[in-house]
């Protein structure tokens, strides 16, 4: 079965930090890949997704995704994070309609 | 977007009675639903796929006859967790995609105590 791996458990930043959250996966076939938000006592939420096409996609509120194929990677990227994007992040990958889900990523960002 | 909502929000139970959530899906068909368990600090852990007028599909280690799952409608599929047990306390979360893309859409999650 695939897996998804989120290289960090917490990340603490000040706000207009720029933000990378890293995101692999070990699935050697056609992928569908996700970033999903879940902020404090909310559902999780849709960040961006990638299907096929550019590599670099972007998603609401400022993030950004890019997939690299050769290195299994989808991480997230946002140039500059608000206070307002402390929340649990999720990276996901759907193969094969397997959706898997990584370990998530807690941000905390410092106002 | 699409909405997917779940009841109870939140379900306090004794130890040996049976607890069911149910999940729907407002706004969209959905023939497959899936079902999550979020421990604390955890992922979501898939804990099964629900498929519309069939059987659901569990994930290994999840046992099919302690938590009974139903895709009684094109929107509408339940969990039940029979003779649940202190351990069985988490959050349990639904999705279903949309089925051109395979985007999930989950709902706001249930949060069951066990005393």
């Amino acid at each position: 079965a695939q897996s998804v791996s989120q290289h960090n458990h917490h990340v603490i930043l000040s706000e207009a930090a720029s933000l990378e959250l890293g995101c692999n996966y070990s699935y050697g076939g056609t992928v569908n890949l996700f970033w999903y938000v879940q902020y404090p006592g909310q559902h999780l939420q849709l960040l961006l997704k990638y299907f096929s096409g550019d590599p670099l996609v972007k998603g609401i509120k400022g993030f950004e995704a890019e997939f690299i194929k050769s290195k299994f990677s989808f991480n997230l990227r946002k140039p500059s994070v608000q206070w307002s994007d402390t929340a649990e992040y999720f990276c996901a990958v759907n193969a094969d309609n397997d959706m898997r889900f990584g370990a998530g990523t807690r941000l905390t960002v410092k106002p | 977007g699409a909405v997917v909502s779940q009841h109870p929000s939140r379900v306090i139970c004794k130890s040996g009675t049976s607890v069911k959530i149910e999940c729907r899906s407002l706004d969209f068909q959905a023939t497959t639903m899936f079902w999550y368990r979020q421990f604390p600090k955890q992922s979501l852990m898939l804990m099964a796929t629900s498929n519309e007028g069939s059987k659901a599909t569990y994930e290994q280690g999840v046992e099919k006859d302690k938590f009974l799952i139903n895709h009684a409608s094109l929107t509408l599929s339940t969990l039940t967790v029979t003779s649940a047990h202190p351990e069985d306390s988490s959050f349990y979360i639904c999705s279903a995609p949309q089925t051109l893309y395979n985007e999930q859409f989950f709902g706001p999650g249930t949060r069951l105590t066990v005393l």
